[in-house]
């Protein structure tokens, strides 16, 4: 069955320091992956989305992402985090079993210390 | 181009009240979801529409929930009778069609707390 793991519940960074959150899938074809943060008391933002092509993807707010087929990663990397990245990640897989649908994982909070 | 809109943004309520939450998609978005998001946990699809029809509800608990979509834009999502692990965010999502390439957007969410 398809599913997608962030190991990571929460996560602490200080303002400036690089960030990584991790994401691994289980899926057996090609996958469709994204990356969406919430911020509290809003919707999901997507940040970034992976199809096909270049591994590494660019998103917008300086994130980006590299898709890892060997490993079935998909990590969310940011060079200098800002206290305004502190919010909820959400790494999810588009699957085509049935109809398509988006499978999220827990999510992974990330608190920022200035 | 205006986003999801949803209404209201917070509900609270007694276990077996009834409750309903409306969502405005994206004009011209076909394909609209509705994601249960109990706290701690991702989102979790529970109905999928196209248009004004049922795509998925193989997750949505039909003994108690039910949606609709009549004119295919806006859409209902209701609970009667309400119990206490209905306490969640409820999230509206749409996007162009249903390939796989295509973004969900989705909306601030209801946040509903059964007590």
């Amino acid at each position: 069955a398809q599913s997608v793991t962030q190991p990571d519940i929460h996560i602490t960074v200080s303002e400036g320091a690089s960030l990584e959150l991790r994401c691994n899938y289980s899926y057996g074809a090609t996958p469709y992956l994204f990356w969406y943060v919430q911020s509290p008391g809003q919707g999901l933002q997507l940040l970034l989305k992976y199809f096909s092509g270049d591994t590494l993807v660019q998103g917008i707010k300086g994130f980006e992402a590299e898709f890892k087929r060997s490993q079935s990663s998909f990590n969310l990397r940011k060079p200098s985090v800002h206290w305004s990245d502190a919010a909820e990640y959400f790494c999810a897989v588009g699957t085509t079993s049935g109809t398509y649908k988006y499978i999220f994982g827990t999510g992974t909070r990330l608190k920022v210390l200035a | 181009e205006a986003g999801v809109a949803q209404s209201p943004r917070y509900k609270i309520i007694e276990k077996r009240q009834s409750v309903a939450f409306w969502c405005n998609p994206i004009s011209g978005h076909a394909t609209l979801y509705w994601y249960q998001q109990i706290l701690g946990q991702g989102p979790k699809l529970l109905i999928q529409f196209q248009n004004n029809g049922v795509v998925d509800d193989s997750q949505l608990p039909k003994d108690r929930f039910s949606a609709e979509r009549l004119k295919g834009v806006d859409s209902t999502l209701k609970i009667q009778p309400a119990k206490l692990e209905d306490s969640a965010v409820y999230l509206c999502a749409s996007s162009l069609g249903l390939s796989e390439t295509e973004t969900q957007y989705f909306g601030p969410g209801t946040r509903l707390l059964v007590l």
